[in-house]
């Protein structure tokens, strides 16, 4: 079973039309919760992270929160320059001392103008 | 410009044949390591290194190998032993490995022909 769950895989919006990315995680204890960009062909641009339920954090049409299970990126009014691959990954309290994040799957994102 | 360099951006490689793909950062990070990216998966970790001289294996090491001589180096080498050899490579950096942020490269696409 995984550890980090992304869904949907694939979302195709229309410009201006607000959504969500979801993230569940099953870890026990969580010590941070990472949120990355990633163009075709490039390496991950961070976003966010987020340490405690509760927490917030924005970036332009972006809004990540965070529960005690799930983390959701809100994306509001999307513009094509938007669409990528969304990729979140997890900080195991404790994981052995080397608190390596674990990987989701990533949502692939497509916005139409 | 601080960053992370990997190069080359596109390897060709024949069956049987060691490569060698290259990781520099001049972030000043003591931590460095090395993932796997193929279609539908998460980032899969290869190697990390903690410190120069010092490395450990993550979830998918077999085939692979890496040295950690300088602060700023982290090669991996992907060896003949590796029987899935097609993907893309990404190398990161971190401040320490139990912080949190880890900051990409633009990633290596190696093909076996």
């Amino acid at each position: 079973e995984d550890q980090v769950t992304q869904s949907p895989e694939a979302l195709r919006l229309q410009e201006g039309e607000s959504s969500s990315l979801n993230c569940s995680y099953t870890v026990s204890g969580l010590r941070g919760l990472f949120w990355y960009r990633q163009d075709p062909g490039k390496g991950p641009e961070f976003l966010f992270t987020l340490y405690s339920a509760g927490e917030e954090k924005e970036k332009e049409r972006l809004k990540a929160t965070l529960t005690k299970k799930e983390s959701f990126l809100h994306i509001t009014a999307p513009k094509p320059e938007d669409s990528a691959t969304y990729l979140c990954a997890v900080q195991e309290r404790e994981s052995g001392g080397s608190y390596i994040p674990t990987f989701g799957r990533g949502t692939s994102l497509i916005v139409h103008p | 410009d601080g960053g992370i360099t990997q190069s080359p951006k596109y390897l060709f490689r024949k069956e049987g044949q060691n490569v060698t793909l290259s990781c520099e950062q001049n972030l000043n990070h003591d931590a460095m390591y090395w993932y796997r990216q193929d279609p539908g998966q998460g980032l899969r970790l290869i190697y990390y290194s903690q410190i120069v001289n010092d490395f450990q294996k993550g979830d998918i090491a077999e085939g692979y190998s890496v040295s950690r001589e300088k602060k700023e180096s982290f090669p991996l080498t992907v060896t003949s032993a590796q029987k899935n050899p097609t993907a893309f490579y990404l190398c990161a950096s971190s401040s320490a490995v139990n912080t949190d942020t880890q900051y990409f490269g633009p990633g290596t696409r190696l093909t076996v022909l």
